[in-house]
């Protein structure tokens, strides 16, 4: 199985733009998902895919990958967007791998 | 509107045995491969098994193989989990989640409210 790595937390400005990265071999050949989780709530998919964006999620969310990373960007970002956020992805043996997680703080 | 309602969650002892259950309601449950996600207190989500839409193939992480059992029953639309041999380290929430069918990816676009298992003496 492979790994998926990112970092543990990032903040950003209300309004401003921040990127949560994601990296791992498998993404050379796969495209990561992102999930969004709050306190006491279930994950949320918020990008899949080259760009997807599942109906009724914000287009200040966009998703993006170069060699091995995979990029969840959020343009704007709310006081709402608060939260953690992962990727997952298929590996090579089939199974699936989930990132350790991003705690994004907005100032 | 689709709905993942899990269930059999509970406080077990070290060695023992549970059965979690995920009951589908809103889409066509036989079309969709399914998963059980876990998330330990305080940290992040982490694969457990995934089953494809007639239950002939499954998947396990490797924390969990040979003691984990997932499997389906498409006429009742529900999801199951069979856990034996539990250990401490089996302590969390478990999710169960649709994946949605994207080629080279693993979207899981919808999951339930989850349901704690709690391994402890």
């Amino acid at each position: 199985s492979s790994e998926l790595t990112q970092d543990p937390a990032v903040s950003v400005a209300l309004g401003q733009t921040v990127r949560i990265t994601c990296q791992g071999d498998s993404l050379r050949s796969y495209y990561a998902s992102w999930y969004q989780q709050k306190p006491g709530q279930a994950p949320v998919l918020v990008i899949y895919g080259k760009n997807n964006r599942p109906s009724g999620i914000p287009d200040r969310f966009s998703g993006s990958s170069s060699g091995n990373t995979a990029s969840l960007t959020i343009t704007g970002a709310q006081a709402e967007d608060e939260a953690d956020y992962y990727c997952n992805s298929r590996d090579s043996s089939g199974s699936v791998v989930f990132g350790g997680g991003t705690k994004l703080t907005v100032l | 509107e689709v709905q993942l309602v899990e269930s059999g969650g509970g406080l077990v002892q070290p060695g023992g045995s549970l059965r979690l259950s995920c009951a589908a309601s809103g889409f066509t449950f036989s079309s969709y491969w399914m998963h059980w996600v876990r998330q330990a207190p305080g940290k992040g989500l982490v694969w457990v098994s995934r089953i494809n839409s007639d239950g002939s193939s499954t998947s396990y992480a490797d924390s969990v193989k040979g003691r984990f059992t997932i499997s389906r029953d498409n006429a009742k639309n529900t999801l199951y989990l069979q856990m034996n041999s539990l250990r401490a380290e089996d302590t969390a929430v478990y999710y169960c989640a649709r994946e949605e069918m994207v080629v080279a990816a693993i979207p899981l676009d919808y999951w339930g409210q989850g349901t704690l298992v709690t391994v402890s003496s």
